[in-house]
């Protein structure tokens, strides 16, 4: 079955600077989504990437998506205290599968 | 900005009780969903409904899991006989389109802990 996995697992750095995520997968997907989860507390959703592309831009947010090597990844530029948060990828199928697979997600400090 | 809503957002229970958790989805979705996120792991899928019937469960929606939608409006999850295994967050998500792309809008969650 296809799994997000995320790495690295940890990440910490200072306001301001730009942070990069990493997700992989096993199979073939339909979409591949981002997800930022506060402690404790819900998803938010923060980007849809499709199968057929390769970047995509949100306000601050830069995903890409390289289905050859079945990976993606998140930056967030110009990072700010309020974006300490876990980040998780979930993909979804082909076949019209409706489920999304959650990788273990990337814990990101962001020290003032 | 509609939003997916959760009721309770804290259920204790004790083992072997009945709970029913409920969810208001944003009113024009289709599908819905729900997940649940064990304290320190993954957030796993447990089940998709559409058109008033389950379309998709996974191994951990056993027979003592069931869901609802009794109106118009409403979604719960029902575990019939809880176990202390049961304590997790379960979210409520939907999605307003199946076919191509869709994204699925997730509540802020219920913390179920069972004892």
């Amino acid at each position: 079955s296809q799994q997000g996995e995320e790495d690295p697992q940890a990440l910490s750095i200072q306001e301001g600077e730009n942070a990069t995520m990493n997700c992989s997968y096993k199979t073939s997907i339909n979409n591949l989504q981002w997800y930022r989860q506060n402690s404790g507390r819900g998803l938010v959703h923060l980007i849809l990437i499709r199968s057929n592309e390769r970047e995509k831009h949100s306000g601050r947010l830069r995903v890409t998506l390289d289905t050859s090597k079945k990976s993606s990844s998140l930056l967030i530029t110009a990072s700010r205290a309020a974006d300490t948060a876990s980040y998780f990828c979930a993909t979804d199928g082909i076949q019209g599968a409706q489920k999304l697979v959650f990788g273990q997600g990337t814990r990101l400090t962001i020290n003032p | 900005e509609p939003e997916v809503t959760q009721t309770p957002s804290h259920q204790v229970t004790q083992m072997g009780q009945e709970v029913i958790l409920r969810c208001v989805p944003i009113s024009n979705h289709l599908y819905f969903y729900w997940y649940r996120q064990i304290l320190g792991q993954k957030v796993e899928f447990l089940v998709s409904f559409y058109n008033n019937e389950i379309s998709e469960k996974s191994e951990i929606f056993d027979d003592q899991f069931s869901v609802e939608r009794p109106d118009g409006s409403n979604f719960t999850l029902k575990i019939r006989s809880t176990k202390l295994e049961d304590s997790a967050m379960y979210f409520c998500a939907s999605s307003p389109n199946r076919q191509g792309t869709y994204e699925q809008y997730f509540g802020p969650g219920t913390r179920l802990t069972v004892t």
